[in-house]
């Protein structure tokens, strides 16, 4: 069976600093990849998307960045932390060339910015 | 992205049924209609999906509209498990790198309360 691993589970970093999440998939091959933000209410704001190694796709203009080292691993990276950085991410992976197939996700890291 | 309408909250008791609405009038042809649930710090959990026909799986049922303009999430038992935000989502084709991945835009959801 299939599953996504991301950590850590929390974050406490403070502005200025540098970020790295992981988040690795099992059980699947060349997945399509996803990072999700979650700021203050409900909403999942998509960030970046990936179908392939290398492959990497900026949903919003930010302070973030993304990359795909290996087939199921993907990175959320910022060089220098804001306050505005401050969320749940979630990582989320599919199955590769199905659009239709539902996203999985994994628990989270909440990042608190301080 | 093709948008959703839903009630920010609903409430329901211990078991009995409960149907979540959702509106999506701009809904294109070929667009998946995809239910989605997401408890208090975790990561969301796929429900349903469906295109055209009604939908039944282990965890619920998803009724579309004949114009699918609206659908209609069904938890025929509802239990305190089930209080959740569930989001209703308009998963729309997407080609990129020549690999067809489908974006996923998740709106503010609807706060299902469940009573004991």
């Amino acid at each position: 069976s299939q599953t996504i691993h991301q950590w850590p589970a929390t974050l406490v970093q403070p502005v200025g600093s540098p970020l790295s999440l992981e988040c690795t998939v099992e059980g699947t091959s060349n997945p399509n990849l996803y990072w999700y933000r979650q700021a203050a209410g409900r909403g999942l704001q998509l960030l970046f998307y990936s179908v392939g190694i290398g492959q990497i796709s900026s949903e919003v203009p930010q302070n973030l960045s993304a990359s795909r080292p290996q087939d199921r691993q993907f990175i959320l990276s910022s060089k220098k932390l804001l306050l505005s950085d401050s969320g749940f991410y979630l990582c989320a992976w599919s199955v590769h060339r199905a659009y239709n197939s539902p996203l999985h996700f994994g628990n989270g890291t909440r990042l608190t910015v301080t | 992205d093709a948008k959703t309408t839903q009630p920010n909250s609903m409430e329901s008791n211990e078991e009995e049924p409960v149907h979540l609405p959702c509106n999506h009038s701009t809904i294109s042809g070929t667009d998946y209609i995809h239910w989605y649930r997401q408890l208090p710090s975790q990561g969301p959990e796929y429900v349903i999906h469906g295109l055209t026909s009604n939908v039944n799986n282990r965890m619920a049922s998803l009724a579309i509209a004949e114009d699918r303009k609206s659908s209609t999430l069904i938890l025929h038992r509802a239990t305190l498990r089930d209080a959740a935000v569930y989001y209703c989502i308009l998963r729309t084709r997407l080609v990129a790198g020549g690999t067809s991945y489908g974006k996923l835009t998740f709106g503010q959801g609807t706060i299902l309360t469940v009573h004991p």
